[in-house]
């Protein structure tokens, strides 16, 4: 079966210190990977994708996630959180079997402490 | 600018009535999709359509209708057979192809039973 998993329901981080998400995923084939944001009553914001290029990719806002097949992994990182981060943060992975739909994590929330 | 409408942001709804949520997009997308979104339960999938004049069931579709006569309109028909129908509803789009890509995100609307 193929599903996705956001190991943390809840990070809390100082302001200007490391950020990491943590998401694994499980299929059989070579996913597509999404990390989306979403601010309290608002939709959803693309942070960045993995589509079979680069590994490591770059999004908005100063987060990155890095690719690891070996561990099923898409794991996100910032490496200085901000006030504007605490936000609520989904791993969302898609698969060529099923054109156009995509596969949530649970979310996780991001406290950033002052 | 292009996007994704959802309106209303806030719907009540007397128990045993249907009610409608629009979603138009305006970025020529051909797939849409609708999400509900509770606590903690990340985004499931209510229905989805990648083509106008057709659609598919997602995960959760029991008690939800849909119809896809434009390529820019979604609605979705909460009926009275939906139990639970609180909850925050999310549309979405995205490019059809074989790979999947990323999905564009309304507003959302929260829908309250009273």
């Amino acid at each position: 079966a193929q599903s996705v998993t956001q190991l943390d329901s809840h990070v809390s981080v100082s302001e200007g210190t490391p950020v990491l998400l943590r998401c694994n995923y499980s299929s059989s084939y070579s996913p597509s990977l999404f990390w989306y944001v979403q601010h309290p009553n608002k939709g959803l914001q693309l942070l960045l994708k993995y589509t079979s290029a680069a590994t490591l990719v770059k999004g908005i806002n100063g987060f990155e996630a890095e690719f690891k097949k070996s561990e099923t992994s898409f794991h996100l990182t910032k490496p200085s959180a901000h006030m504007s981060d605490a936000a609520e943060y989904f791993c969302v992975v898609g698969f060529s079997g099923n054109t156009g739909k995509l596969i949530f994590g649970q979310g996780t929330t991001l406290q950033v402490k002052p | 600018d292009g996007g994704i409408t959802q309106s209303p942001k806030y719907l009540f709804r007397k128990e045993g009535q249907n009610v409608t949520l629009s979603c138009e997009q305006n970025l020529n997308h051909d797939a849409m999709y609708w999400y509900r979104q509770d606590p903690g339960q990340g985004l499931r999938l209510i229905y989805y359509s990648q083509i106008v004049n057709d659609f598919q069931k997602g995960d959760i579709a029991e008690g939800y209708s849909v119809s896809r006569e434009k390529k820019e309109s979604f609605p979705l028909t909460v009926t009275s057979a939906q139990k639970n129908p609180t909850a925050f509803y999310l549309c979405a789009s995205s490019i059809k192809g074989a790979l999947p890509t990323e999905a564009f995100f309304g507003q959302g609307t929260r829908l309250t039973v009273v």
